[in-house]
C-alpha cells in the first residue's frame, strides 16, 4: 500500500519555465512533508519542507503548497534551471515520541531543457 | 564537512554469502536509518536506531540485521543474500528531539549491492 504517491515518473520543462511536481498521500497521520532532490550516484538531499499547519512555504525559487483536504502537495520551481535536473522525492512524516518515521514516494525525474 | 559516509559504494556478493554494509556519520545525530531502494521504487525503511534503541519495521525480513556499536557507526548485515536483495541501500541520519519537533534527514550516497 503506497501511502505517498508520485504519479508522474518523469517531467520535462524548458529552462526558465515553471516546474510543478505533484504528490498525493493517503495517511491522515502525516503532519510534516518534505521534498528531497537526488542526483545520480548521490544520496537524496533535503530541499524544502512544510508543516501541516501551513499551506505554503517558500525558499528562493522553490515553493511547496499543501492542500490538506485533498491530501495533495506540490513543489513549484520558478524559474527552472538545467541544474535542477534530478529525481525529486516527496516524503511524509509522522512523529511519535521524538522519532520521525518518513515515508517516501517513488520519485519524479525532472529534466530541464536548456 | 560533516557528512554521512557509506562504504563500500559498490558491493558484489554471491548468493547466500553474508555481507556487511557500513555507515558512519560526523553529524552526531542520534537517529540512524537504513533504507532499501530498488529501481524506480520508493526508498523502503528497513529499521532505525534511536540512540541505542533498535526499531525493526514489521515487514523487514529476518535476513536483515543491524548493529550500532556507537553514535557514529551503523552496520547492515545481510545474513544470506538472495537475488531479490540486490538494491541500493541508503543510510540516513536525523537529529531526533522532542515529540512534535521535525528535522530533515541527511543521507549517505548509498551502497549498490549486486548478488550473483
Amino acid at each position: 500500500d503506497q501511502q505517498v504517491k508520485q504519479n508522474s515518473p518523469s517531467l520535462s520543462v524548458q529552462e526558465g519555465r515553471i516546474s510543478i511536481l505533484n504528490c498525493d498521500y493517503t495517511n491522515s497521520m502525516f503532519d510534516y512533508f518534505l521534498w528531497y532532490k537526488k542526483y545520480p550516484a548521490e544520496g537524496p538531499t533535503f530541499l524544502i519542507s512544510i508543516s501541516s499547519i501551513k499551506d505554503k512555504n517558500e525558499d528562493g525559487r522553490f515553493t511547496v503548497f499543501l492542500n490538506k483536504s485533498a491530501k495533495h502537495l506540490s513543489l513549484h520551481i520558478v524559474p527552472s534551471q538545467p541544474g535542477d535536473s534530478a529525481v525529486y522525492f516527496c516524503a511524509a512524516s509522522a512523529n511519535s515520541g521524538g522519532y520521525q518515521k518518513v515515508t517516501f514516494g517513488t520519485g519524479t525525474k525532472l529534466q530541464v531543457i536548456p | 564537512d560533516a557528512m554521512v559516509i557509506q562504504n563500500p559504494r559498490y558491493q558484489v556478493t554471491q548468493f547466500g554469502k553474508p555481507v556487511t554494509l557500513s555507515c558512519s556519520q560526523t553529524l552526531n545525530h542520534n537517529v540512524m536509518y537504513w533504507y532499501q531502494q530498488k529501481s524506480s521504487q520508493a526508498p523502503k525503511l528497513l529499521f532505525h536506531y534511536y540512540d541505542k534503541d533498535f526499531n525493526n519495521e514489521a515487514d523487514t525480513p529476518d535476513n536483515f540485521q543491524s548493529r550500532r556499536p556507537n553514535t557514529s557507526f551503523c552496520f547492515l548485515d545481510i545474513r544470506s543474500p538472495g537475488l531479490g536483495d540486490a538494491a541500493m541501500y541508503l543510510c540516513a541520519t536525523l537529529r531526533g528531539g522532542l515529540a512534535g519537533a521535525y528535522n530533515e534527514q541527511f543521507f549517505g550516497p548509498g551502497t549498490r549491492l549486486t548478488v550473483l
